[in-house]
């Protein structure tokens, strides 16, 4: 049973620039929430997709955009990159919420990335 | 206010031995779960229990259980016979809501370092 699995595990950029991060849930799995975590701090939410809409967002700003696909995976764009957006990005899939253990969220091992 | 607050940066336990790391929340909503993540230095996060505001019984998994007080808002983590391998950082995080989307916030974590 593949868990949730994201690309690139590391990146450099640079201020200005664009960058894609990719993720593929766990099988079986319909929902997509990504987070950045800071170093030293707790995961932030960024946003969450189903159904290929984003359904719920956090409090970041348009810079930060998402995709889903028909088969679930998921990408997330950043533009204008920042130093302050040097973070781990983590991807985490679920079943689509339900309330209860069922919507418990499986994350990936993360993609950390580095801006200069 | 912080919707997770645990208070403990950094915790010491000897291999073998009990350790119980602190989490209390805030929230208004009736509906609500509580969810504790291990996040190794490899940076994935690991679930590890989840307990749901109406469940009866406190949440247990193997070695790990929780200690839920709700009219005290605090859903605190034991992890019995402690091994080196649970070595990491330990994550408190809440769901608030049902069918509302799984957005999740997390606290800041507490660095567990198992002593041989």
């Amino acid at each position: 049973d593949a868990g949730v699995t994201q690309s690139p595990t590391h990146l450099i950029k640079t201020r200005g620039q664009q960058v894609t991060l990719r993720c593929s849930p766990k099988s079986g799995h319909d929902t997509v929430s990504w987070y950045q975590q800071a170093l030293g701090q707790g995961p932030q939410f960024i946003f969450q997709y189903y159904e290929e809409e984003e359904r719920q967002r956090g409090n970041f700003p348009d810079r930060f955009s998402g995709h889903q696909f028909p088969n679930y995976s998921s990408e997330l764009n950043v533009n204008a990159l920042l130093l302050g957006d040097s973070a781990l990005y983590l991807c985490a899939s679920s079943l689509v919420p339900s309330g209860g253990r069922a919507d418990t969220q499986y994350f990936g091992p993360g993609t950390r990335l580095t801006v200069l | 206010a912080q919707k997770i607050t645990q208070t403990q940066p950094g915790m010491f336990v000897q291999e073998k031995e009990a350790v119980t790391l602190d989490c209390t929340y805030d929230t208004s909503d009736p509906s609500y779960g509580l969810f504790w993540y291990k996040q190794p230095s490899s940076g994935e996060m690991i679930f590890l229990i989840y307990q749901g505001s109406y469940d009866q019984q406190n949440a247990t998994e193997g070695r790990y259980s929780l200690n839920f007080q709700k009219a005290r808002k605090s859903a605190n983590l034991v992890i019995s016979a402690s091994q080196l391998g649970d070595s990491a950082m330990y994550f408190c995080a809440m769901r608030e809501g049902y069918n509302a989307g799984n957005m999740l916030t997390f606290g800041g974590g507490t660095r567990l370092m198992v002593k041989p």
